[in-house]
């Protein structure tokens, strides 16, 4: 059974700090990889995907990707309580999304 | 604007019946996907469908049924073997893209299925 492990939380984080978000998969042939943000009871939105190890820059959002490791993250910069959200990472295992059970995030302002 | 459409929003449910719940996509995505998500939970997979008339059970079938009779169109029946409908359901599309790995999902607004 292949899986995606994210710490449930909540995470707490102060407004303007930092918040790091990780995720583990066991597949390791998988190549793409996606995070979603969802609001309370909204469906989730892709924020980020990446390919290729190391980092990849969208605004505040950096998406890192280690294949050795079976390891992505997500790092939002200068925190707002917008960003207040559970985010879900989602790896593709041929063809389809495998999902985490998500990890939800407080901005204390 | 393309988009996939979930419909009703809200939906209510007698005991012993049987509802029909909506997704319809004009991006022309080959694969249609339908998940269950309980409150505070992660999504669980249903059914989906790679391509017209074929469809595959996911985690979660019991009590439920889908068709995919046109590419634009995945509805999801709740039938009455389902014992505990009350959940937010989800539809979401996936296009197979040539030469990237672009395999992202696009989620429909939901259906919140309440039982009375």
């Amino acid at each position: 059974q292949k899986e995606v492990e994210q710490n449930s939380g909540p995470l707490s984080v102060p407004e303007g700090a930092i918040a790091s978000l990780n995720c583990t998969y066991s597949d390791r042939v998988s190549q793409s990889f996606f995070w979603y943000r969802q609001y309370s009871g909204k469906s989730p939105e892709l924020i980020m995907s990446i390919y290729s190890n190391g980092d990849k820059e969208d605004g505040r959002f950096t998406a890192q990707l280690n294949k050795a490791s079976q390891y992505v993250s997500l790092l939002i910069r200068d925190s707002q309580p917008s960003d207040s959200a559970t985010y879900l990472c989602a790896v593709n295992s041929n063809y389809q999304l495998i999902w985490g059970a998500g990890t939800k995030l407080i901005i204390k302002p | 604007d393309g988009g996939i459409t979930q419909s009703p929003k809200y939906l209510f449910r007698k005991e012993g019946q049987n509802v029909t719940l909506s997704c319809e996509q004009n991006l022309n995505h080959d694969a249609m996907y339908w998940y269950r998500q309980d409150p505070g939970q992660g999504l669980r997979l249903i059914y989906y469908s790679q391509i017209v008339n074929d469809f595959q059970k996911g985690d979660i079938a019991e009590g439920y049924s889908v068709s995919r009779e046109k590419k634009e169109s995945f509805p999801l029946t709740v039938t009455s073997a389902q014992k505990n409908p009350t959940a937010f359901y989800l539809c979401a599309s996936q296009h197979y893209p040539s030469g990237t790995l672009d395999y992202g999902y696009t989620f429909g607004s939901g259906t919140r299925l309440t039982v009375v």
